[in-house]
């Protein structure tokens, strides 16, 4: 079974600043997805950015990169130069692996703040 | 940027009624999920459907069913709505055999049942 763990429920940045939103992941399939995605207040679920498993190189989508550790089962988002607009529910989820329905496991999410 | 449609954004209703929220996508896509999900909390799949006239049940037990009679529409019904039915409802898509088989959401439908 796939397990995604957020450890930080709450998080304040200062506007401008760069923050780091923590993700870990627990499977026994070699390969994998790890997603990252938004949610705003309004509720909907904006997806950010994408790594896979075999992926060489750590994904970057403008400002948002993904630091990913393999060996440590880590795969943290970093925002940079952040904006009052990234103020946001942020999760992490996990692909099922295989062909089957490839269904999406969340986090708990954590909540970010930009302070001005 | 996939486009994916759900109404009514919010919704309230009495016990006992029966509700259908609507999901379409554009995308053509094959795959298409329902989550349900409570305030702050994480999402928790509840349906999902490999193409027209598949569909499967998630991980979390629903009273709702769904129907996928066409490849674009897959919605979602409650026969009879009760109070443990609050939540939000987001539906999502995704094309099969693509590499990431990113799963794109439609804005939710935010269903209170006094």
């Amino acid at each position: 079974a796939q397990k995604i763990t957020q450890t930080q429920p709450g998080m304040f940045v200062q506007e401008k600043e760069a923050v780091t939103l923590d993700c870990t992941y627990d499977t026994s399939d070699p390969s994998y997805g790890l997603f990252w995605y938004k949610q705003p207040s309004s509720g909907e679920m904006i997806f950010l950015i994408y790594q896979g498993s075999y992926d060489q190189q750590n994904a970057t989508e403008g400002r948002y990169s993904l630091n990913f550790q393999k060996a440590r089962k880590s795969a943290n988002l970093v925002i940079s130069a952040s904006q009052l607009g990234d103020s946001a529910m942020y999760f992490c989820a996990m692909r099922e692996p295989g062909t089957g329905r490839r269904a999406l496991t969340f986090g708990s999410g954590t909540r970010l703040q930009v302070q001005p | 940027e996939a486009d994916i449609y759900q109404t009514p954004r919010y919704l309230v209703i009495g016990t006992g009624k029966k509700i259908t929220l609507e999901c379409s996508q554009t995308m053509g896509h094959d795959k298409m999920y329902w989550y349900q999900q409570d305030p702050g909390m994480e999402l928790h799949l509840i349906h999902y459907s490999y193409g027209v006239n598949s569909t499967e049940k998630g991980d979390l037990s629903s009273e709702s069913t769904v129907s996928r009679i066409r490849t674009e529409h897959f919605p979602l019904t409650l026969e009879s709505a009760r109070p443990s039915h609050t939540s939000q409802y987001l539906c999502a898509s995704s094309e099969t055999g693509g590499y990431t088989d990113t799963q794109y959401f439609g804005p939710g439908t935010r269903l209170t049942v006094l």
